[in-house]
């Protein structure tokens, strides 16, 4: 069974720009969960969907915003990009059952220039 | 709010000694506590899940175990190899996933 897969897996963008990270869970996941890891914050949560529907929300301006289609892949959008949005993006899945094991993605990496 | 500490925040041991990393968390009703390793710019793999039913879980040379009740997890590392070197992290399902900082493992050869 494929993985987690994320693309692209590098970025680099320039302040105000936007951009738009994808995320593809492993098959049968309906749950795809965004973090945003950086050497200052640590895994901060994002967002979850669970069958296109966002179920929960961390605390992060609006800027940052996402949507899942109905064969469970999910986008991530960030816009009016800030220096300090550079970070490792990472998207996880699982089945949403009770035991909920999260599987991650290699990430993305944005650089904001 | 939910805070998940981890500690110590970074460790180094010689390869083949046995070590057991923390991890608290300050609100008991979880769901599920699981660990990952994370390696130098990649994603994170998972290592144990226990649910908040269960006590501990084992894998291989890994076992995790639980106390709800405490607020404490622990991840005991058998006869370590410098394979094993990586950033070990736990993370509770509290209807979101919260995650610990880390610990640092150094296995030296």
């Amino acid at each position: 069974k494929a993985g987690v897969t994320q693309t692209p897996r590098y970025l680099i963008k320039t302040r105000g720009q936007q951009v738009t990270l994808s995320c593809s869970p492993i098959s049968g996941h309906r749950s795809v969960s965004w973090y945003q890891q950086t050497p200052g914050q640590g895994l901060q949560f994002l967002f979850e969907y669970f069958s296109e529907t966002q179920r929960n929300k961390g605390n992060f301006p609006g800027r940052f915003s996402g949507r899942q289609f109905s064969n469970s892949r999910s986008e991530m959008n960030v816009s009016t990009l800030e220096l300090g949005d550079s970070a490792l993006y990472l998207c996880a899945s699982s089945q949403r059952l009770s035991y909920n094991e999260q599987f991650f993605g290699p990430g993305t990496r944005l650089t904001v220039l | 709010k939910q805070e998940v500490t981890q500690i110590p925040a970074a460790l180094s041991v010689p390869e083949g000694e046995n070590l057991v990393l923390n991890c608290s968390f300050t609100d008991s009703a979880i769901y599920n506590l699981q660990w990952f390793r994370q390696d130098p710019g990649k994603g994170l793999t998972s290592l144990l899940l226990i649910q908040s039913s269960q006590r501990e879980q084992t894998s291989g040379r890994l076992n995790a175990s639980l106390d709800k009740s405490s607020g404490r997890s622990t991840l005991y590392i058998a006869a370590s190899q410098p394979g094993d070197s990586a950033t070990y992290l736990c993370a509770v399902d509290g209807n979101q996933f919260y995650f610990g900082t880390g610990t640092s493992l150094t296995v030296i050869p």
